[in-house]
């Protein structure tokens, strides 16, 4: 089993729409978990910190499930700049982090 | 957060060439690591690179084949050397300060082996 893994997607939804995704870590020691968005050809830049149960910034929001290990992101009245790869990080035990897959995402007009 | 260049943002190489990619912060960080990324793919860890020791290396990475070097706390190279078509790859370098901190990422080297 992958340390981090995330539904690859892609998810296909309108302008406007709400929608979430999930990554779900194997580590239960992880104590800082991280979003990242990734435009195609581009590097990855930070979107949210989630250090407790969980944190939001504007539309996004995320939410941390220790129980059930898993952190959601939650993005409301999706804009088509909202299109891009959402890669999910927990900081393992041997202080670095370990990515998911990435989700794909498609915001259609 | 830091400023990170990478240099150079693309190269093609030929078969067996080696290619040294620097990585240049504006301030001292603490951690610096070299990431692979392969086209559709994640982000797969090389090693971490120290500074002022040798880096350490992730599994199915060795030394000889992805030299590492640290000089100080702004700069680190990754060498990837006598290269092939499977090492076409986005290579990218992210630094960051405390373990529990997210990491920032430089823009990348696009690299085609021909």
């Amino acid at each position: 089993r992958k340390e981090v893994e995330q539904d690859p997607g892609p998810f296909n939804v309108p302008e406007g729409a709400t929608v979430a995704f999930n990554c779900t870590y194997s580590n239960s020691a992880s104590q800082s978990f991280f979003w990242y968005r990734q435009d195609c050809r581009k590097e990855p830049k930070l979107l949210m910190s989630v250090y407790s149960s969980g944190n939001e910034d504007g539309r996004f929001t995320a939410q941390l499930n220790r129980a059930s290990q898993y952190i959601s992101l939650l993005i409301r009245d999706s804009k088509l700049s909202d299109s891009a790869t959402y890669l999910c990080g927990a900081y393992s035990s041997a202080s670095k982090i370990i990515f998911g897959s990435g989700t794909r995402l498609s915001i259609r007009p | 957060s830091a400023v990170i260049s990478q240099k150079p943002s693309r190269d093609i190489c030929q078969r067996g060439t080696s290619l040294t990619i620097q990585c240049q912060v504006d301030s001292q960080v603490t951690m610096m690591f070299w990431y692979r990324q392969q086209p559709g793919q994640s982000l797969t860890l090389i090693a971490t690179a120290n500074q002022g020791s040798e880096a350490t290396y992730e599994s199915g990475f060795v030394i000889d084949k992805f030299p590492i070097s640290r000089p100080n706390l702004t700069f680190s190279t990754l060498t990837v050397s006598n290269m092939s078509p499977e090492d076409s790859s986005i290579y990218l370098c992210s630094v960051g300060d405390r373990a529990d901190q997210p990491q920032h990422f430089g823009d990348g080297t696009r690299l085609s082996i021909l």
